[in-house]
Order: C-alpha cells, then sequence, then structure tokens
C-alpha cells in the first residue's frame, strides 16, 4: 500500500538553529498537508500544497511540494520553544485518503 | 478548540471486551475520519464517512467498525478487544467530501486495553 515516510524520526537542536524534514511518499499525490502535535495533544493544521513546486510561507515555516509531487519538506527558521512537538504530513492519495507520514519529533533546547 | 467533540476521553477495559468511541464534528461539517496512534506512533488512518456513508477504509482490522448517523456523529466500535489495540483514537472532520480542505482534529480518546 501506499507509504509517506518522513526524516528523520527524532531532531533536537539548540535554540535558535533551523530545523528541516522531509516528506517522501511512494506515490503521486493530489495534494499535502502539515500539520504539528504538540506532546498530549492533537493534530492541528498548519498549510495545504496543491501544485507542483509549490512554496509557502508562515512567519519563520517554509513549506515545499516537490515538482514530482511525491515529496515535500518544512523548513523551520531560528527555532523557538514553542515550536517543540511533532510534524507530521499527510498525502492525498486518490479523492478520499489522507496518509499521514511517520512524523518527525523536535526537540528545542533553550 | 476544534469544535471536534470526542467522548470518552479515557477509557480502560480488558482484553476480550468491546468499546464504543464516539465523534461529534464540527457543525457543518459532512466528513468524518478515525485515525489510530499508538504511543509515540503515526497516525494510521481507519476509515472516512461523508453524510452517512462509507467513503474510504484504511488498515481497518475487521474486529473494528464504524458508523456515521444521520445527525453526521459518529461511532467507532471495537471488539474482542486485545493489548495491542490500546492507542489514541482521533476522529477528524472536514467541510466537504472531496477532502480540499484542512482536517479538524478532536483531542482524541485514549484507550487502555489490560
Amino acid at each position: 500500500g501506499q507509504q509517506v515516510m518522513q526524516i528523520p524520526q527524532y531532531q533536537h537542536v539548540q535554540e535558535g538553529e533551523d530545523f528541516t524534514t522531509y516528506c517522501n511518499s511512494s506515490t503521486t499525490l493530489s495534494n499535502i498537508q502539515w500539520y504539528k502535535q504538540r506532546p498530549g495533544g492533537h493534530p492541528v493544521f498548519l498549510i495545504q500544497l496543491v501544485k507542483s513546486g509549490e512554496v509557502k510561507k508562515q512567519k519563520r515555516l517554509t513549506f515545499q511540494f516537490g515538482e514530482a509531487k511525491k515529496n515535500s519538506s518544512l523548513h523551520i527558521t531560528a527555532t523557538q520553544t514553542t515550536d517543540v512537538g511533532t510534524y507530521f504530513c499527510a498525502g492525498l492519495a486518490g479523492t478520499y485518503k489522507y496518509i499521514f507520514g511517520t512524523g518527525t519529533r523536535l526537540k528545542v533546547l533553550a | 478548540d476544534s469544535g471536534v467533540t470526542q467522548t470518552p476521553k479515557h477509557l480502560i477495559t480488558a482484553t476480550g471486551q468491546r468499546v464504543t468511541l464516539r465523534c461529534s464534528p464540527r457543525s457543518g461539517d459532512l466528513s468524518v475520519y478515525w485515525y489510530q496512534q499508538s504511543l509515540d506512533q503515526g497516525l494510521q488512518f481507519l476509515i472516512q464517512y461523508y453524510n452517512g456513508e462509507e467513503r474510504a477504509k484504511g488498515n481497518i482490522l475487521e474486529r473494528f467498525s464504524a458508523q456515521q448517523f444521520p445527525d453526521l456523529h459518529s461511532e467507532l466500535n471495537l471488539s474482542s478487544l486485545e493489548l495491542g489495540d490500546s492507542a489514541l483514537y482521533f476522529c477528524a472532520s472536514s467541510e466537504s467530501g472531496v477532502n480540499t480542505g484542512e482536517l479538524f482534529f478532536g483531542e482524541g480518546s485514549r484507550l487502555t486495553v489490560l
């Protein structure tokens, strides 16, 4: 079946360092979404990318969708302690099914 | 507050038992999704309903079943429970059935099977 993998699985950074997580799908995606789950919380929507090669920015967060629509990345510039959590990508497989990636757990050391 | 309500928040039961998890979607949302998150793991898609009809199925065990009622709330039934079924079960809702928008997640139901 379709798989969506994320790397790295874990990342510890010093506050102020940059962070990137990569998302790779075994199949072409219609679109991709990114979610953040704080420790003990539920996933919260961050953004959706639809077009091939699309780049979107939200303050310190930059999201990219690959040209082949099979991969995506999330880059955080100058991490803060509030960025702690697990970041998931979710790829739309076909019309109805969002498949979540394995997630990257980010820890930010003050 | 996402507007998605899940009950119960916590549930402890024994192997072999049956439980029902309930989800009320955001007002106006027609689609409901169920996901399973085991300890420190990703989100496994179980099943999706749109306006009462099953739309997509993921890795849902035969011991599990779900339905969406006319008032759009949904229930996930887990039977013949095993230790490995212990997990956080999330319900999410979205406006449409064509998946062009974000998913709004509830706070989850944590199931512990002893």
